[in-house]
């Protein structure tokens, strides 16, 4: 049973666009919502995370948008460029230590 | 500071032969994970310890998979015999007990190949 499910599998973007994928879950004990960014050849590597005391945060160009009524979070990559090329994966953390990640986003940022 | 170390980085192997993956966690870190990265899968979890004790093992696919962690400084994944499904990236990744913010810290990977 997929606790999180990430959308979509794949995305490209061209150099200065805006890259959205998003994630819902279905566990309301869920508190803490991290993004990954894995580059080729490399481990994934936290890019920036959400609590749900929040609907919002923003770190440079990357943007959390959290919902908690709807149980969906999304990411936004605003400006793209093509470092940000990179699989890109959602996660939801509860009680435990164990996150549980969505499948993956392959994003690539044509220049 | 030195992160999660992981070895070999490649592993290229025959059907039947055993493999050996090994994973030095961040010093301090109680817990220990390992995930398996497949294009049809993703991350899937295998197995964790806490302290060196294997709490959950049971994303272990089968009986051909088991994960030791003699000590806080070191742990292996071992298949055998190996079959080509095997074949993906092995992750290892750790996190403090205390004053964990909730990041997971990876390794660089095993890639592991059966043909």
């Amino acid at each position: 049973q997929q606790q999180v499910k990430q959308s979509p599998q794949s995305l490209i973007v061209q150099k200065g666009g805006i890259s959205i994928i998003n994630c819902a879950y279905e566990n309301t004990a869920f508190d803490y919502f991290p993004w990954y960014q894995q580059f080729p050849g490399k481990g994934p590597a936290l890019l920036i995370a959400i609590r749900p005391d929040v609907s919002e945060k923003k770190e440079g160009r990357f943007t959390i948008s959290f919902n908690k009524s709807a149980k969906q979070f999304s990411l936004h990559i605003m400006d793209s460029q093509p470092g940000d090329s990179a699989t890109y994966f959602c996660a939801a953390r509860g009680g435990s230590y164990i996150p549980t990640f969505g499948r993956g986003t392959s994003l690539i940022v044509h220049p | 500071d030195a992160g999660v170390i992981q070895s070999p980085r490649h592993e290229v192997t025959e059907m039947g032969q055993e493999v050996t993956l090994r994973c030095k966690p961040i010093s301090g870190h109680d817990y220990l994970f390992w995930y398996r990265q497949t294009m049809m899968r993703g991350l899937e979890l295998l197995i964790y310890f806490n302290n060196n004790v294997p709490i959950d093992d049971s994303g272990m696919p089968e009986d051909r998979f088991s994960a030791k962690m003699p000590n806080a400084s070191f742990s292996t994944l071992k298949i055998q015999p190996s079959e080509p499904r095997d074949s993906a990236v092995y992750f290892c990744a750790s996190i403090p007990g205390e004053a964990n913010t909730g990041e997971l810290f990876f390794g660089e990977g095993s890639r592991l190949t059966v043909l």
